[in-house]
């Protein structure tokens, strides 16, 4: 596609549950990342891939939260037992090899009553 | 683990006026770059600086990264509200694949 696309935009669950964020990077692009983002804050490192494989998963904030990515393309972001704390935007990028210049999707919502 | 620190974290100034936007660290940084976002949006990249003393310019924005490469500043020139937006650093280091983003500034320009 002609940019990095993220579903849902917006989720909404409740306290416990599971939730799958989906994202969709630039094709041709083989690193991807994922960030996430507090109110009006800068942006927490998550977990990167290179192809399918993850070489750097240390921003993982707890064994709740897991990545995978498939084909070298579409990469899932899934939060086991969600919690209140986990509400943020989780932001989405990927990059073309070891080109600097990360293009960002517009993210997912994630609230958690 | 680098941090990044940024400066202020909210700026509200009037169409017209000038600001300069503080980006600072301890560490080193390979090469380090400016992101704007709107709400709703992921960030945008608009400017990668990497030698020590370099300084970009953007139309209305000068960029430089410091000597040292351990900070860097956004100076706009009469700022317009299309320029409105969380305005984020981050740097590269060598070995790091990943980048650090700093804690962003949030400018709000008035008409």
């Amino acid at each position: 596609g002609a940019g990095v696309s993220q579903s849902p935009s917006n989720k909404v669950t409740e306290k416990g549950k599971d939730v799958e964020l989906r994202c969709d990077p630039i094709s041709g692009h083989t690193a991807l990342y994922w960030y996430r983002q507090s109110l009006g804050q800068g942006l927490e490192f998550l977990i990167y891939f290179q192809g399918n494989s993850a070489p750097d998963k240390s921003g993982l904030p707890s064994d709740r939260f897991s990545a995978e990515r498939t084909g070298g393309s579409v990469s899932t972001l899934t939060i086991q037992r969600t919690q209140q704390e986990d509400s943020a935007v989780y932001l989405c990028a990927s990059k073309r090899g070891a080109q600097e210049k990360l293009f960002f999707g517009s993210g997912t919502q994630l609230s958690v009553l | 683990t680098q941090l990044l620190e940024q400066s202020p974290q909210f700026l509200s100034i009037q169409e017209g006026e000038n600001l300069t936007v503080y980006c600072n660290s301890s560490s080193v940084f390979s090469s380090l770059q400016w992101y704007r976002q709107e709400p709703g949006e992921g960030p945008v990249l608009l400017v990668t600086v990497v030698t020590g003393g370099e300084v970009k310019k953007l139309k209305r924005l000068t960029f430089q990264f410091g000597d040292a490469r351990k900070d860097s500043s956004l100076h706009i020139t009469a700022a317009q509200p299309g320029d409105t937006g969380l305005y984020l650093c981050a740097g590269a280091s060598g070995s790091a694949r990943q980048l650090t983003f700093g804690s962003g500034t949030q400018l709000t320009v008035l008409p």
